[in-house]
């Protein structure tokens, strides 16, 4: 099985900081790999595909890169409405496996 | 509009079991792969089952194998979570997902139900 690290576990920043999330993969998953935003309550949304393409109407200031084993996703310029959990998920073999999630708290 | 909705969670005692629905509207449900993920009460995401699209594929993990079986009706575009022999540590919210292609493998997972909640307790 492929097992997902993500890093940080969670991370308070302020408006307009530069936030970069970080997952690493035990074997590599060439860029088979996306990221989700989940708020309380609500069901996860996909933000980037592909490793480093952003799904359509997210805000352009999420970004992702990485292929192989690392992979990351940075926000350039954080705003109150990015506080939630973020998530990376390998789809690359089966089981399908994600990120443990980083909590973004806005200071 | 693609859009999908769960429905079937309940509250359930443990050895029970229960059949979670998925109603998918907007796409033709064969053509895609489609899964299914849990989230336990206040922790991550885990993936559950996945069917693959085009074809009869299953896929389960290994915490639920032998118990769960996902399949789907693609005549009433619907999927299903047939849940057996439930335990404390099923309860969570499950949702189902769609892959942007017949795989998930290169496609990943693109649209997501709202969840519906299973709670396993005496």
């Amino acid at each position: 099985d492929i097992q997902m690290t993500q890093s940080p576990s969670s991370l308070s920043a302020s408006v307009g900081d530069r936030v970069t999330i970080t997952c690493r993969a035990s074997q590599g998953i060439r860029n088979d790999l996306g990221w989700y935003q989940q708020k309380p309550g609500k069901a996860p949304k996909r933000l980037i595909y592909a490793a480093s393409s952003l799904q359509s109407g997210v805000p352009l200031r999420f970004s992702g890169s990485g292929s192989g084993t690392e992979f990351t996703l940075t926000i350039s310029s954080l705003q109150y409405e990015d506080s939630a959990t973020y998530y990376c998920l390998q789809h690359h073999s089966y089981p399908l496996t994600f990120g443990g999630g980083t909590k973004v708290e806005i200071k | 509009e693609v859009q999908l909705s769960e429905s079937g969670g309940d509250l359930i005692q443990p050895g029970g079991s229960l059949r979670l629905s998925c109603a998918a509207s907007g796409f033709t449900l064969s053509n895609y792969a489609m899964s299914w993920v849990r989230q336990a009460p206040g922790k991550g995401l885990e993936w559950v089952s996945a069917f693959s699209g085009g074809g009869d594929g299953t896929y389960h993990a290994d915490s639920v194998r032998g118990r769960f079986t996902v399949s789907r009706d693609n005549a009433k575009n619907m999927l299903y979570l047939q849940m057996n022999s439930l335990r404390a540590e099923d309860t969570a919210i499950y949702y189902c997902a769609k892959a942007g292609g017949p795989t998930f493998y290169k496609y990943g997972m693109d649209v997501w139900g709202q969840g519906t909640t299973v709670t396993v307790s005496s």
